[in-house]
């Protein structure tokens, strides 16, 4: 199957500072992106959806403010966290398409913040 | 928004056995995928699986997109196969939404 990286795996900050998670397709243009968060033991929320070159469409209840999200071109897109706080600690993944098909996901990144 | 409901939510099995996960949605859907997470959270794509029946090894999985179901099957169930089992649906509109889950453990 088709591969996503998603990058860093593993991130530790401190509370205040931004953090940028990387999510790239390496083998195929990726048209949309989704990014999911998720909390201990329970299943992955999807927080916005990506369209490459267009704004992103955030789930109700995420702040957009604090989740940039950046579809620069076919095959990244980025999640920035601003001004992290510790309730913010989770686990990240994201996943890529090429349209309506199969959806390949990345390693995910696992946020604390101390 | 499309609900999407796993059965059941735990299930022990003892090496060897057998079992079925169910996976109901509320709505229509264009695309349906199976996972499973490993204890480090990465998400093993299992399935593709929008309509019909596929199998893979000892793992087969059937969608039967006129009921909103689908169920996946683990046949000789190993230690290994523990982790938690997700589906995906792709209602129209282009999102993915997850599945509640099934933690399914295997005891030796």
């Amino acid at each position: 199957g088709a591969v996503v990286s998603q990058h860093p795996s593993r991130v530790i900050c401190k509370s205040g500072t931004s953090v940028k998670i990387e999510c790239r397709s390496l083998d195929f243009q990726a048209t949309t992106m989704f990014w999911y968060r998720q909390f201990p033991k329970k299943s992955l929320m999807l927080m916005a959806t990506s369209n490459e070159g267009s704004k992103a469409t955030y789930e109700q209840g995420v702040e957009k403010d604090k989740f940039l999200i950046n579809h620069a071109s076919l095959t990244l897109s980025t999640l920035t966290v601003t001004s992290a706080h510790p309730e913010d600690s989770s686990f990240y993944i994201c996943s890529a398409s090429a349209g309506e098909t199969e959806a390949f996901f990345g390693q995910g990144t696992r946020l604390t913040v101390v | 928004g499309i609900q999407v409901e796993q059965s059941p939510p735990d299930l022990i099995l003892q090496e060897g056995a057998n079992s079925t996960l169910r996976c109901n949605f509320s709505d229509s859907v264009n695309n349906l995928q199976w996972f499973h997470q490993n204890p480090w959270g990465q998400l093993i794509n299992l399935f593709y699986i929008p309509s019909g029946t596929k199998q893979n090894g000892r793992l087969s999985a059937t969608t039967v997109a006129t009921e909103r179901y689908s169920l996946l099957y683990i046949s000789s169930s190993q230690t290994t196969d523990s982790g938690v089992y997700f589906c995906a649906v792709e209602p129209p509109g282009n999102q993915f939404y997850f599945g509640t889950g099934t933690s399914l453990t295997v005891i030796p």
